[in-house]
């Protein structure tokens, strides 16, 4: 079972509020992720990380920004949320070498 | 970038029934997952395929990693009312860049009971 934590898992927010999806893993996982889902469709890849201070851009473009000062934490951040904004962010991690990546329940950000 | 067809899109099916789905893709993958999700919550990891041709069983659910490394199929056996949820398949491919997953567009799975 994996140990991945996504706070807050339902958050509706004001136009032009900044906003903090928090991340933590407690599997010692070096490789850590963020995904983009609307309601019913595919995942989106936003964000990944090899590392602590290593972070890049994944496949769908994204107004938002993460950091990675330590292994166990991934934190996501909209500095002025919009409604296109308003979607489930899903965090996930895995092991150097490993294949398999485990997701947390997600965050369901509501921009009004 | 790559992509994979996931099938069916949706299916209704009465407890009991077997489920079988499917992605198939133009490129090769080194490995394959299963994940369920069911609504307002992260996928799961149900099934995870590393080699071609390998065949993986957890409890009414089989998923098979295809020979050509290109498509995986899972079933399902005896349905039962809470299997319900979406299934995606995805692959990661072969070409060392294996922190990302390609995922199908799901599969949404209905129980009748």
């Amino acid at each position: 079972e994996a140990d991945i934590y996504q706070t807050p898992r339902y958050l509706v927010i004001g136009t032009g509020k900044k906003i903090t999806l928090e991340c933590s893993q407690t599997m010692g996982h070096d490789k850590m992720y963020w995904y983009q889902q609307d309601p019913g469709m595919e995942l989106h890849l936003i964000h990944y990380s090899y590392g602590v201070n290593s972070t890049e851009k994944g496949d769908l473009s994204s107004e938002s920004t993460v950091s990675r000062i330590r292994t166990e934490h991934f934190p996501l951040t909209l500095e002025s949320a919009r409604p296109s904004h308003t979607s489930q962010y899903l965090c996930a991690s895995s092991a150097v070498g490993g294949h398999t990546i485990y997701f947390g329940e997600g965050s369901w950000l509501t921009v009004v | 970038g790559q992509q994979l067809n996931q099938s069916p899109q949706s299916m209704f099916i009465q407890e009991g029934e077997d489920v079988s789905m499917n992605c198939t893709s133009s490129s090769i993958f080194n490995t394959w997952l299963w994940y369920k999700q069911e609504p307002g919550e992260g996928p799961v990891l149900l099934i995870a395929l590393y080699k071609a041709g390998e065949l993986t069983s957890n409890g009414r659910l089989t998923a098979q990693f295809g020979i050509t490394r290109k498509d995986s199929f899972l079933n399902i056996s005896a349905s039962i009312p809470s299997d319900v949820g979406i299934y995606f398949c995805a692959g990661q491919d072969s070409g060392g860049s294996n922190y990302k997953l390609t995922f199908g567009k799901g599969t949404l799975l209905t129980v009748n009971p």
